[in-house]
């Protein structure tokens, strides 16, 4: 089952914050966050692997709350470069196997404008 | 360097027709997949491989099959090509050890068509 993001999509000006969600039903044992640009693979920003780590670089942070199975992508000040679709994933545990499920949510398209 | 390397870019095929999609990797990783990406969609895991001689079933895994006979190659074979393959398909290799998939370093993509 996949992860659900929200915003679905949200628009800024340069400069501006946002935030993205990504929730799950089931737990999550890490949380990856990806960005796409239209026309290209995605691209690796962070992995968060323990309940309650915080990661960042540049103005781009997240956070993982284990217990409410839940991660948050920060972006500060946004740059007309950070536009493009964002993506959480997680391995999913199905059945009793160890397997390694690794799968997207439906992603948050961003777009910032001058 | 390389990375991961998909191919062929793009393909039309017809209907029943089969096919193989190309994925290499140079980076020695364990962890190997195979996505499909529809608008809308987001990316939806097909198939993967945790090691040579290791696969295992995806989401959408109904028309694909793959294999792993070495580390470097996954090969995603479309049996009899349906209108509803139509997509943009992406492999992604990552060092997968101890049961944590790492960063997932993706190929360029491949765009099918089928008519």
């Amino acid at each position: 089952q996949q992860p659900v993001q929200s915003p679905q999509a949200v628009i800024l000006r340069e400069g501006e914050d946002a935030v993205i969600n990504c929730s799950s039903s089931k737990a999550l044992y890490s949380v990856h966050w990806y960005r796409q640009k239209h026309g290209e693979a995605p691209i690796f920003l962070m992995i968060l692997l323990k309940g309650g780590e915080q990661k960042g670089h540049d103005k781009i942070s997240a956070s993982f709350n284990e217990k409410k199975q839940q991660s948050s992508l920060y972006l500060t000040a946004s740059q007309l470069s950070y536009s493009g679709t964002y993506f959480c994933g997680t391995r999913l545990i199905l059945r009793d196997n160890y397997g390694q499920n690794f799968v997207f949510g439906p992603g948050t398209r961003l777009s910032v404008l001058p | 360097n390389a990375g991961v390397t998909q191919t062929p870019k793009f393909q039309v095929l017809k209907t029943g027709q089969s096919m193989t999609l190309q994925c290499a990797q140079d980076m020695n990783h364990e962890y190997m997949s195979w996505y499909r990406q529809d608008p809308g969609m987001g990316l939806r895991l097909i198939h993967y491989s945790v090691g040579a001689g290791i696969t295992d079933q995806g989401e959408v895994p109904n028309g694909y099959n793959v294999s792993r006979s070495t580390t470097e190659d996954f090969p995603l074979r479309l049996l009899s090509a349906a209108p509803s393959q139509t997509s943009v398909y992406f492999c992604a290799s990552s060092y997968g050890g101890g049961g944590v998939v790492g960063e997932l370093f993706f190929g360029e993509g491949s765009r099918l068509t089928v008519l």
